[in-house]
């Protein structure tokens, strides 16, 4: 799993209130990604980082916010919680010193219920 | 934008038989990584095998290779004699300067 942890690993909310998914990693990654995975869908790349305090928007950004403050932690907010985002949330890293930034690792995955 | 198809929701295989899942991808890029992941009931994501674009060759990890065809865009998964801990979700993802794009996934079950 490259050293990448997930926390929380499950987590139920209410409509509205913020929740904020942590991604960390022990390896030294340069690029950290967000991901959800729905059913009957592949994932869907949400935000990436490809450096401390250089993040991106993916495909699928809206209603989400992203911060990395630190090479180790990349955090995914949602400011306020609605039910279209139940989802299992992954994190992935890429671009260490032993392979391509084109090959991702990946967390174990989070688990987000919204009431 | 990228785009990847695997057109087979769902597949079985006979323990020991052999199983191919399909991939296709529509990109205008001419470097790029194809990758298949193994999904089982625990979520994971597991790295089955990769390819780089600019290899002809084929890539093989022991039971798993792939058929590359760059100018049909088709990456397909072929698993030789299937095991049960073969049951899994597959995903096909094209990457291109470190972006991904992902299919919809194949239902593999292998029956006993």
């Amino acid at each position: 799993d490259a050293g990448i942890t997930q926390s929380p690993r499950h987590k139920v909310t209410e409509t509205g209130t913020p929740v904020t998914l942590r991604c960390h990693q022990t390896e030294n990654h340069r690029y950290m990604y967000w991901y959800r995975q729905d059913p009957g869908h592949g994932l869907r790349l949400i935000h990436y980082s490809y450096g401390v305090k250089d993040t991106d928007k993916g495909e699928v950004s809206d209603g989400y916010s992203v911060s990395r403050s630190k090479t180790e932690d990349f955090l995914l907010t949602l400011e306020s919680a609605t039910s279209s985002q139940t989802s299992v949330y992954f994190c992935a890293i890429s671009g260490g010193a032993e392979s391509s930034y084109n090959e991702q690792f990946f967390g174990p995955g989070t688990r987000l219920t919204v009431l | 934008a990228q785009t990847v198809t695997q057109s087979q929701p769902e597949m079985s295989v006979q323990e020991a038989e052999t199983v191919t899942l399909s991939c296709t991808y529509d990109t205008s890029e001419n470097n790029y990584y194809l990758f298949w992941y193994k999904q089982p009931p625990s979520r994971q994501m597991i790295l089955v095998i990769r390819q780089e674009a600019y290899k002809q060759q084929n890539a093989t990890e022991n039971r798993f290779s792939v058929n590359f065809q760059k100018a049909a865009k088709s990456f397909s998964l072929k698993i030789s004699d299937s095991q049960l801990g073969d049951t899994a979700m597959y995903f096909c993802a094209f990457v291109n300067a470190g972006k991904s794009t992902f299919g919809d996934g194949t239902t593999l079950t292998v029956k006993p």
